[in-house]
């Protein structure tokens, strides 16, 4: 069973530009969460889709949004880029249920110049 | 409001020696928790999770973790340490929000001697 898919792995992009993240759940999955992993902040939750609905979300700006599709693919966006949204973003995948393991792929790494 | 505190940033063990890393949560109710780990470059995996029953529980790679209520702690143990468990090892708490959202300790950087 194929696991999570993040595109893409490494970026680059100058203040005041925007990002688009792409997270593939694995097979059957219908609920995708985003994470961020800085060194000072540790993991923080982005916000989770199931069923194409957001159905929780994190404490960030509003520059941070996201979608899901019919197929459970999830895309993230980030909008005029700050120095500070370098990160490692994290893409994890779970039947939904609300005690179910969480499946994490192995992160884009977006860098702001 | 919920939280999860690992009090040790690193600790280095000596392979073979055994392990035990730290963490208290700050939970209204009974937690779901969990330990993940990460190895340099990689996502997280799950090693072992607790949601009821009985208070030790055993995880992938030979560890295991005892929850105990009465110090809100969820400490990671493994009898005998390889070098290949180096990584970073995170301890999670489920949020009180529906749906599946964790929140992470600051995590505890394991290094192995030989």
């Amino acid at each position: 069973k194929a696991g999570v898919t993040q595109t893409p792995r490494y970026l680059i992009k100058t203040r005041g530009q925007q990002v688009t993240l792409s997270c593939s759940p694995i097979s059957g999955h219908r609920s995708v969460s985003w994470y961020q992993q800085t060194p000072g902040q540790g993991l923080q939750f982005l916000f989770e889709y199931f069923s194409e609905t957001q159905r929780n979300k994190g404490n960030f700006p509003g520059r941070f949004s996201g979608r899901q599709f019919s197929n459970s693919r999830s895309e993230m966006n980030v909008s005029t880029l700050e120095l500070g949204d370098s990160a490692l973003y994290l893409c994890a995948s779970s039947s939904g249920r609300n005690t179910g393991e969480l499946f994490f792929g192995e992160g884009s790494r977006l860098t702001v110049l | 409001a919920q939280s999860v505190t690992q009090p040790d940033i690193h600790i280095t063990v000596s392979e073979g020696a055994s392990l035990e890393l730290r963490c208290n949560y700050s939970y209204g109710a009974t937690p779901y928790l969990f330990w993940y780990v990460q190895s340099p470059g990689q996502g997280l995996q799950l090693l072992l999770k607790y949601f009821s029953g009985d208070t030790l529980v055993q995880g992938i790679k030979g560890f295991e973790a005892e929850f105990k209520r009465s110090q809100s702690s969820f400490n990671l143990r493994k009898p005998s340490v390889h070098w290949s468990d180096a990584a970073e090892y995170f301890c999670a708490v489920e949020g009180l929000q529906a749906g599946t959202a964790l929140i992470f300790g600051k995590g505890t950087t394991l290094s192995v001697s030989s």
